[in-house]
Order: structure tokens, then C-alpha cells, then sequence
């Protein structure tokens, strides 16, 4: 079974650019999460999805962030313009069963923004 | 909010050593918890869980019992090898539905 997918697994691009991610979950996973990991620290939650609708986006920085999961599949998270600080791994993680926690994770998505 | 303290690292241990990882966790009411592992150049994967209060969650020589009355959930293992090495997270699925928080993780470096 194939795993949860992320590209690109590494990214630099200078301040005030775009850059976007994109996430495929495992298969049949309505379940699906951005999280944020800075260096040297756990993993922070952006978003969380239950199939194509947002559910949890509190700590989503809306001014520049912003994500979709069109059919309730695969999923884009957006930052424009990045900013020196955005620079982080993002993970995205997907899960079958809600609220058991075990969350399957991609390898994520390396910034660096210059 | 709900909160995740893990024990500062980074740990480094000789072969067969003994290991514990601390952590300490906020939350109301009886949330799960969790280890989560992640190996070098690959994903966090869950290594082991407990659901309520006394369980014990068992993993490739690794335990971990879910301490209600010290809110604790400490990982151990007996005997380390080099193939342990690798970044380890202490996670709390709280009570906001479907939400993981972890701990800053611990770094584990074993050498022969």
C-alpha cells in the first residue's frame, strides 16, 4: 500500500515569492492534516480536513496561507507571499479511523526561503 | 490549551544501554497518547499507543504506560541497538476531535 505522498520534498525561494504543496493521503483516508514543523520542534497542526471541508484551521495564518482538498482527495497548502519565518517542514499526514490519533505521515516538504 | 513536555535531548547511549525518554502531558479529561519515531531522511511513524489510564503500549522492544495519576507517559526500552537511533515525539490526542499535539521530541543517538 502505497503511502501518504508529498512533493516537492525540497524547496528555496526567496521572500515574497509563492510556493505551494501538494499531499496525496493513503487511499480511502477522509482524514487529512497539514502540520508545521519547525527546526528542532514537534510538529505544529495548520489544518485538518474530513474530506473536502476544513474543519479545524485555527492556527492557519490566513493572511498568506491558505489550502483546498478538491474532492476530498489529494491537497494543496499555499503560502504568498513567504516570509524568512515560513522557512519549516511541512508534513502531511492522513488517517482513517477519526480521533485514534494514528496518523500517517509523508516525509514532508523542506522551505527555505531566502 | 493542551500541552506536550518532553524530556530535553539530546540523549546519546552505548549499545544495550537502558533508555527512558520523559513525558508529561495537559489535557482534561482521558486523552490518548502516543509515540511517534521518526528515522533519519524518513516520516514520523507511530511506534506505540495507550488509550486509557494503566495501559501499556508495546513496540519493538519499546513500552510505554499511560500514568493518569502523574498525567506521564514515559517511553523505555531495556537494550538499545544503533538502529534506534532517530528523533522521538510524545503525542496527546486530546479532546478536540481528531487533533494530535506533540512535544518538541528527543533526539537518540546510540553508538556502538
Amino acid at each position: 500500500e502505497a503511502g501518504v505522498v508529498q512533493s516537492p520534498r525540497y524547496k528555496i525561494i526567496e521572500k515574497k515569492q509563492p510556493v505551494a504543496f501538494w499531499c496525496n493521503p493513503i487511499s480511502g483516508h477522509n482524514t487529512l492534516y497539514w502540520y508545521l514543523q519547525n527546526l528542532g520542534q514537534g510538529p505544529e497542526l495548520l489544518i485538518r480536513y474530513e474530506n473536502e471541508e476544513a474543519v479545524d484551521d485555527s492556527q492557519l495564518p490566513k493572511d498568506r496561507f491558505s489550502a483546498e482538498r478538491l474532492k476530498g482527495v489529494d491537497s494543496t497548502l499555499k503560502i504568498q507571499p513567504a516570509e524568512l519565518g515560513d522557512s519549516a517542514v511541512y508534513l502531511c499526514a492522513s488517517s482513517a479511523i477519526q480521533g485514534t490519533g494514528e496518523l500517517f505521515f509523508g516525509e514532508g516538504s523542506r522551505l527555505t526561503v531566502l | 490549551g493542551n500541552s506536550v513536555t518532553q524530556m530535553e535531548g539530546p540523549v546519546t547511549l552505548s549499545e544495550e544501554a537502558f533508555l527512558t525518554i520523559n513525558c508529561t502531558y495537559t489535557a482534561t479529561g482521558y486523552p490518548s497518547l502516543f509515540w511517534y519515531v521518526q528515522y533519519p531522511g524518513e516520516g514520523l511513524q507511530l511506534l506505540l499507543k495507550a488509550t486509557k489510564a494503566d495501559d501499556k503500549g508495546s513496540n519493538k522492544g519499546f513500552e510505554a504506560t499511560y500514568r493518569k495519576e502523574t498525567t506521564s507517559f514515559h517511553l523505555e526500552k531495556g537494550s538499545v541497538q544503533v538502529s534506534d537511533s532517530a528523533v522521538y515525539f510524545c503525542g496527546e490526542g486530546g479532546t478536540s476531535y481528531g487533533k494530535l499535539t506533540f512535544g518538541q521530541g528527543t533526539i537518540l543517538t546510540v553508538h556502538p
